[in-house]
């Protein structure tokens, strides 16, 4: 495997379940986000993690929660959402240095959609 | 607040060239980028700009006058393969990475 990983693409769920996204990079990045990508609106941040630290949290509901056991697994738990979460969820990784411009490689998503 | 503006759809003709613009406004900038999503995939890294002018780089070409706060990625000889969405995005002051919501290029025959 190379790149960015995401399982599963595919999910659906209602709005009482417990469920979770999983997300492996295998290019020995220091670096993990989530992002949330709904039709023709911009890229959202959802969760940042450096050095397996979470260092932003947007403002994101407390049905998201996100765990990061190392530098090459990233997850999201999802509990309770709402129809309004559907959505495609992007996994990334990057490699940060002191520059601080980085660039990001991309999973390829886990289309969530919430009945 | 910060933003950035880009068409939402554009077609062109296989064999063409498309350009595709993108405005920013944002506190401060520390680069900007193009990237490529096809469609259920990931968005891959097109370029890279940070200093005025035009990167060059096969078929595609990106552009950026810091002065007008504007970018542009240009595709030439466009085949059906690059049918895709196209997102521009800049690092503020803060290195925050602000998206725009993505160009749908649609190339027929």
């Amino acid at each position: 495997e190379t790149g960015v990983t995401q399982t599963p693409r595919h999910l659906v769920m209602g709005m009482t379940n417990k469920k979770s996204l999983k997300c492996e990079q295998h290019l020995g990045h220091n670096a993990m986000y989530w992002y949330k990508q709904s039709a023709k609106k911009p890229l959202e941040l959802m969760f940042v993690y450096s050095l397996e630290e979470r260092v932003e949290n947007n403002s994101v509901p407390s049905r998201f929660s996100p765990e990061c056991p190392n530098s090459s697994h990233l997850f999201l738990h999802l509990h309770t959402l709402q129809p309004e979460d559907s959505a495609l969820y992007l996994c990334a990784s990057s490699q940060v240095s002191g520059s601080g411009a980085n660039v990001l490689t991309f999973g390829a998503g886990s289309r969530l959609t919430v009945l | 607040g910060q933003n950035i503006d880009q068409p939402t759809e554009m077609t062109a003709t296989e064999g063409a060239i498309v350009q595709i613009n993108c405005t920013y406004q944002t506190s401060g900038f520390n680069g900007l980028f193009w990237y490529q999503q096809h469609a259920g995939e990931a968005p891959t890294f097109l370029s890279y700009n940070v200093l005025d002018g035009l990167e060059e780089k096969g078929r595609f070409s990106s552009f950026l006058s810091r002065s007008k706060g504007y970018s542009y990625l240009l595709l030439k000889e466009l085949q059906m393969k690059d049918s895709a969405s196209y997102l521009c995005a800049v690092f503020d002051s803060n290195y925050q990475l602000i998206w725009g919501a993505g160009t749908k290029l649609i190339i027929k025959p």
